[in-house]
């Protein structure tokens, strides 16, 4: 089965500070790594997404590092604040497939103390 | 402002029941999925609709079916609903293609008692 495992289940850090989730996966078919945001009673919201023909991309304080060779990505979000308390997903797809199927990891749930 | 509507935020039922969550969109997108959510599990596909009519298993479609008549509506029917599809229930639509982001909606809570 293809996964995406993320990691860690859950994250509390102090605001201002750097909050850094990872994800893995093990298809190499796989193309398109986006990063979704959830909170509390509302659906996911796409936050950011990278290709792996980039190393990092950076939207404001949210950033992916991706490393093809280890299989592996990452969301940093620099000086974190309160309103980024929220459950973070990341996923993966063929992007090239048109029916555009995304594989989520399990979640991350963060909570920036004021 | 373009959406993706689920007809019910929550909803109780009782095991054995046939269950219907609609999920209507309006932004003319191909592409229809619905996922379950629950804690440690992430999101999982049940099922998925490219086109009109046309529909794929996802990785958890033991129990579901779906209906795809029009465009716009898909719906997740769960044949005879158990207390392990408790969960929260959402509905996702996108253009065709991967590299163009999901719109959820607000999920539905179902309950199975």
């Amino acid at each position: 089965q293809q996964q995406v495992k993320q990691s860690p289940q859950s994250l509390i850090v102090q605001k201002g500070g750097i909050s850094i989730i990872n994800c893995a996966y093990e298809n190499t078919a796989f193309d398109y790594f986006p990063w979704y945001q959830q909170f509390p009673g509302k659906g996911p919201a796409l936050l950011i997404a990278i290709r792996p023909d980039v190393s990092e991309k950076k939207e404001g304080r949210f950033t992916i590092s991706f490393n093809k060779s280890a299989k592996q990505f990452s969301l940093h979000i620099m000086d974190s604040q309160p309103g980024d308390s929220a459950t973070y997903f990341c996923a993966a797809s063929r992007g090239s497939s048109n029916t555009g199927k995304l594989i989520f990891g399990q979640g991350t749930t963060l909570q920036v103390k004021p | 402002d373009v959406k993706v509507t689920q007809s019910s935020r929550y909803l109780v039922k009782r095991t054995g029941e046939k269950v219907f969550l609609e999920c209507v969109q309006d932004m003319d997108h191909e592409n229809m999925f619905w996922y379950r959510q629950d804690p440690g599990l992430g999101l999982r596909l049940i099922y998925f609709s490219y086109d009109v009519k046309m529909k794929e298993k996802g990785d958890i479609p033991e129990g579901y079916s779906v209906s795809r008549e029009k465009k716009e509506r898909f719906s997740l029917i769960l044949e005879s609903a158990s207390t392990n599809q408790t969960s929260m229930y959402l509905c996702a639509s996108s253009l065709s293609g991967a590299t163009y982001g999901y719109t959820f909606g607000s999920g539905t809570r179902l309950t199975v008692v």
